[in-house]
């Protein structure tokens, strides 16, 4: 079955610094996204990605916060100057379309010290 | 009012009881409805869609009520493998963001 992966699936950061988060999408779907799950919390939208635009993003996407798809296979999610509660779980999503189905990866967790 | 909300529980039940969990929405112009279900730590995995006519899958139904902006759950005859948090979720007509409930937790004992 196909599926989305996500690498690393931990990574451990100092306060300041730059992390990237990567995420192989199934290879036919169209449409991105990222979304992030403090620990204890509700899993929580950060942005869409579609046709290698940004399509839609929520207030907690700030400018601390990018996505891109370089390659045609990777969507990466950048965080710059990370702080403390930017610790948490970040989930890749991907859908063929909008009706079907979304795939999640199993996530990144980041924990920023 | 929150997005989507649900019950926290958890729900503690035993071996083969029925167990039902409620979710209600407060955007009415929402399209699409989802139940998915999060082991700890794991990510989101769809358990099932909710669609106005109701449907089943197994020992799991699930029942849509738009005039009420209410969505459940059912589930019969519980398994200790069932025992994991229930996320209700709500997608809107544009770009198919899905908003996310809190999640209700079952634990089904032996």
């Amino acid at each position: 079955e196909p599926e989305v992966t996500q690498t690393p699936s931990h990574q451990v950061t100092q306060m300041g610094q730059e992390v990237i988060l990567r995420c192989v999408p199934i290879s036919n779907h169209l449409y991105f996204y990222w979304y992030r799950q403090i620990l204890g919390q509700k899993v929580e939208f950060l942005v869409s990605f579609y046709n290698n635009e940004i399509s839609e993003k929520s207030e907690i996407f700030d400018d601390q916060f990018s996505v891109e798809r370089p390659d045609g296979s990777n969507f990466t999610l950048k965080i710059r100057s990370t702080k403390l509660e930017d610790s948490a779980m970040y989930f890749c999503a991907s859908y063929r379309d909008p009706d079907t189905e979304a795939f999640f990866g199993q996530g990144t967790r980041l924990t920023v010290v | 009012r929150k997005e989507v909300e649900q019950d926290p529980g958890p729900f503690n039940v035993p071996e083969g009881a029925t167990v039902a969990f409620n979710c209600t929405y407060s955007n009415s112009a929402s399209q699409s409805f989802f139940w998915y279900r999060q082991d700890c730590r794991k990510e989101p995995k769809l358990l099932m869609s909710v669609y106005s006519s109701g449907n089943e899958d197994g020992r799991f139904t699930a029942q849509l009520n738009r005039a009420s902006q209410y969505i459940s759950l059912l589930i019969r005859d519980s398994k200790l493998s069932d025992s994991a948090t229930y996320l209700c979720v709500v997608a809107r007509p544009a770009g198919n963001m899905l908003t996310f409930g809190g999640g209700t937790r079952l634990m089904v004992k032996p």
